[in-house]
């Protein structure tokens, strides 16, 4: 099946630092792909949704300034949280859709924890 | 906003099938339900999905009423491995992919 990868799959940060998380595509190319974060005991919520070469759509309540999205490239997309806090800390998914057929499934990466001290 | 509703959580021996209900009543004939679910920790991961048959693959069934309100997703011989959140979601085929997440059902599976 699809494999997407998160990198890295856990980081720890100072408050105020920038923290870049990349979300690859191994095995197909991703036309769109989707971040969503979960804080604990709680569901996923999605953040926003990036098409390749495009600039991403952003859910409403997520600050585009704060969380920047890239997708440069149809098997890599990355997420920069800029000048991270406590609050940032949460478990980062990414998720992407083959463009090319079977679009019915979005594959799911495993995730990155961030924690910001 | 999600529009499905799901038990929080549901226990099930191991060996025994699991059925996980799900209800949509707000589904609009566009829309197909998906289920993921997620083990403690990481991506979720697809299990299946339909539109208004009956759809059966190699991890489940899922049966859908025929007025398309409710559905069941069955897991027919449950392992502790299955233990996990399982997460119903309707989305219109092909719209933009967006899955919204509710809050999904905590299986566990006990031996």
């Amino acid at each position: 099946g699809a494999v997407v990868s998160q990198h890295p799959s856990w980081v720890i940060c100072k408050s105020g630092t920038s923290v870049k998380i990349e979300c690859r595509s191994l095995d197909f190319q991703a036309t769109t792909m989707f971040w969503y974060r979960q804080f604990p005991k709680q569901s996923l919520m999605l953040m926003a949704t990036s098409n390749e070469g495009s600039k991403a759509t952003y859910e409403q309540g997520v600050e585009k300034d704060k969380f920047l999205i890239n997708h440069a490239s149809l098997t890599l997309s990355t997420l920069t949280v800029t000048s991270a806090h406590p609050e940032d800390s949460s478990f980062y998914i990414c998720s992407a859709r083959d463009g090319r057929g079977r679009t019915y499934e979005q594959f799911f990466g495993p995730g990155t924890r961030l924690t910001v001290l | 906003d999600a529009k499905t509703t799901q038990p929080p959580s549901m226990d099930c021996a191991e060996g025994r099938a699991a059925n996980l209900p799900c209800n949509h009543s707000t589904i609009s004939g566009n829309e197909y339900v998906y289920w993921y679910r997620q083990i403690h920790s990481q991506g979720p991961q697809y299990i299946i999905h339909g539109l208004k048959n009956n759809e059966t693959n190699e991890m489940a069934s899922l049966i859908i009423t025929e007025d398309r309100k409710s559905s069941t997703l069955i897991l027919p011989h449950a392992t502790l491995r299955d233990t996990a959140v399982y997460y119903c979601i309707v989305r219109v085929y092909n719209q933009g992919g967006k899955l919204i997440f509710g809050q999904g059902t905590e299986l566990s599976v006990k031996p």
